[in-house]
This record gives C-alpha cells, sequence and structure tokens, in this order.
C-alpha cells in the first residue's frame, strides 16, 4: 500500500541555522499538510497547500515558515532561522482524490515524522 | 475560539473490556469528526470519521457516537486487546484545509 514518506528521520541543528525538511505524498494525493508535535504535547496544524498554494495556514506557520512542492513529487517545509522552541516532531500528511468507495476523502495520511532538534 | 478537550488522565482497562474515550467541543459546529490512534514516535493513523448526519458508526470492534447537541463524541473499542494500548486523538473538522487535533487520551489495556 502507498505510504507518506519523509526525510530525514532525525535533524540536528544549531539555532540560527536553516532547515529544510523533506515529504514524499502519495501519488494521487492532492491536498497536503505539514503538522509539529511539542515532545509531550498534541499535533498542531501548520499549512495545508493544495493546486501549489497554500490553502491555510496556523498563528504559527510566520514568517520564518515556508512551503513548497518543487516537482511532481516532493513537499518540503524550510524553517528560515531555527529557534529552539523549534525542536519537535514534524509530520506531512496529504488526502486522497475523490473517489468511490474505501475510506473516507477526509482522511489524512501520515508520514512518519522527521524529530528537530534545535540546540 | 474553538476549543476540543480529551481526557488527559490515562485510562487503564483490562483485558477484554469495553473502552469509551470522550472528544468534547466547544465554539465550533463540524460537518464530522474523526479518530485517529498514535503510537509513541510515530504519525496519527485513521480509524473512523462520522458525520455530522450520522449518530454511530461502526468499524470491527471499534464503534463512534457523534452528538451534535451535546458537542461531543464517544469512542469505544469493545473486546480490548494489549495491542489496542495507544493515544486516541479525535480532530472534528469540516472542511480540508485545516485539521484540529484533540491532545489525545492514552489508552492502557492490561492483560
Amino acid at each position: 500500500e502507498p505510504e507518506v514518506t519523509q526525510t530525514p528521520s532525525h535533524q540536528v541543528t544549531q539555532m540560527g541555522q536553516e532547515v529544510i525538511l523533506r515529504c514524499v505524498p502519495i501519488s494521487n494525493h492532492l491536498y497536503f499538510y505539514w503538522y509539529r508535535q511539542i515532545l509531550g504535547q498534541k499535533v498542531e496544524f501548520l499549512v495545508s497547500f493544495y493546486n501549489n498554494e497554500i490553502s491555510e495556514k496556523s498563528e504559527i506557520f510566520d514568517d520564518q515558515f515556508s512551503v513548497e512542492r518543487p516537482d511532481g513529487s516532493n513537499f518540503t517545509l524550510k524553517i528560515r532561522s531555527t529557534k529552539l522552541e523549534d525542536s519537535a516532531m514534524y509530520f506531512c500528511a496529504s488526502t486522497r482524490p475523490p473517489t468511490s468507495g474505501g475510506a473516507p476523502q477526509e482522511t489524512q495520511y501520515f508520514g512518519p515524522g522527521t524529530r528537530l532538534l534545535v540546540l | 475560539s474553538q476549543k476540543i478537550e480529551q481526557n488527559s488522565e490515562a485510562l487503564n482497562i483490562q483485558e477484554g473490556k469495553t473502552a469509551t474515550l470522550t472528544c468534547n467541543y466547544t465554539n465550533y459546529s463540524p460537518a464530522y469528526l474523526q479518530w485517529y490512534r498514535q503510537d509513541p514516535g510515530r504519525g496519527p493513523v485513521f480509524l473512523l470519521l462520522i458525520r455530522e448526519n450520522e449518530k454511530e458508526k461502526r468499524k470491527e470492534r471499534l464503534k463512534v457516537t457523534f452528538d451534535t447537541t451535546l458537542k461531543q463524541s464517544l469512542f469505544h473499542i469493545t473486546a480490548s486487546q494489549p495491542a489496542d494500548s495507544a493515544t486516541y486523538l479525535c480532530a472534528p473538522g469540516h472542511n480540508f484545509n485545516k485539521f484540529y487535533f484533540g491532545s489525545g487520551t492514552k489508552l492502557n489495556v492490561k492483560p
């Protein structure tokens, strides 16, 4: 069964450095999302992306964050100047196009996550 | 602003019993509500979705109810097994643009 993949699985960076987290959503999916989960806390919505543009973003997604779909398969999250509080697990997710049968269209398929540690 | 509440205390039950988890929401009128399972260090995995015009939805040992008057969803696992031990997240929603998750309830099923 197709899966969402994310790389790297772990990333350690120095405060102030830029990081790019990569995701390959399931190939025919239409909506793409980034979430973060600080250790021991809830999954927080960052941004949704549809038809090559941001659909919606949360208040967490400020100017230091950006997303891009540079080609037909990758979906990236860039953090320009990392802060200590950006340390978290970052999840990518996608939803499939409408088809008959199967899981509801609103079902989110999550990747395994990238654990980001900012020192 | 909308608020999603799940019992933050872990639910400890004996194998074979029914686990019931609660999700309450305020300042929100979702068109549907989803339940996900999350294991430590892993991404959430979709379990069930129930729409606002549905009272109950079942899938194998899982049952979800949705009361839009009470603004509450109940999630039941019957004949629970130790393998059901995980954190369960609810996520009310109404479109594809934004999804908010509750903080989750950790379920421990003891053999």
